[in-house]
């Protein structure tokens, strides 16, 4: 049963235009959000986090935004650039003590085509 | 050195044999996790460790699967009595200890059982 979701396994999209990629969760206990990127044969390498607190997140080029009554979350990246073609892992994590494990989707590989 | 270090990156083992993987986390992080990323898949949750104490792991497959920290900073999973199905990247992460931190990774040990 899967707990996050990426209902996307792929997305191309131009450079310069918008890249939006979609997370969807079903555990109401998850407080805190996040997306990697991962290229190949590397590990996943953080990129942007949100707490259930909050309903966006912005750092440069890249913009998390949590609807907790839908239990849906996406990542903005505008511009996309072809250096930005890679997995992205949405990935959430629910109050456990200090025991912050991780639960992931599948993933969603992002194009960007010059 | 700055980030997670991880060795070996790769690993090829008969079926049967052990093998020990090994994690050096950020200095300074107290808490540590392993994931085991299944081609196609999202890592999925091995264990954890807060410095030198294993407080989960609820996610180890089976009892050939063992994990140590004994100092609270590097860390070592080993598997006994390989099988095909431990095939897998596997992946470590460490985080600072307190509120929604993120985890950073290496960039994992491809293992390989032949």
């Amino acid at each position: 049963d899967q707990q996050v979701k990426q209902n996307s396994p792929s997305l191309s999209v131009q450079e310069g235009r918008i890249s939006i990629l979609n997370c969807d969760y079903t555990n109401s206990m998850f407080d805190y959000f996040l997306w990697y990127k991962k290229y190949p044969a590397e590990g996943p390498t953080f990129l942007i986090s949100i707490s259930s607190i909050k309903d966006k997140n912005e750092d440069g080029r890249f913009t998390v935004f949590l609807n907790k009554s839908a239990k849906h979350l996406s990542l903005h990246i505008v511009p996309s650039q072809p250096g930005d073609s890679a997995v992205y892992f949405c990935a959430a994590s629910a109050d456990a003590g200090n025991n912050r494990k991780l639960i992931w989707g599948l993933g969603t590989s992002l194009a960007v085509n010059p | 050195g700055a980030g997670v270090s991880q060795s070996p990156r790769y690993k090829v083992a008969k079926r049967g044999q052990d093998v020990a993987l090994r994690c050096d986390p950020i200095s300074g992080h107290v808490s540590l996790f392993w994931y085991q990323q299944a081609l196609g898949q999202g890592p999925e949750f091995l264990t954890y460790f807060q410095n030198e104490a294993q407080l989960d792991k609820s996610g180890l497959p089976s009892d050939r699967f063992f994990a140590e920290r004994p100092e609270g900073s590097v860390s070592t999973l080993k598997i006994q009595r390989t099988q095909q199905e431990d095939s897998a990247v596997y992946l470590c992460a460490s985080s600072l200890l307190q509120g929604r931190q993120p985890q950073h990774f290496g960039d994992g040990t491809r293992l390989s059982i032949l």
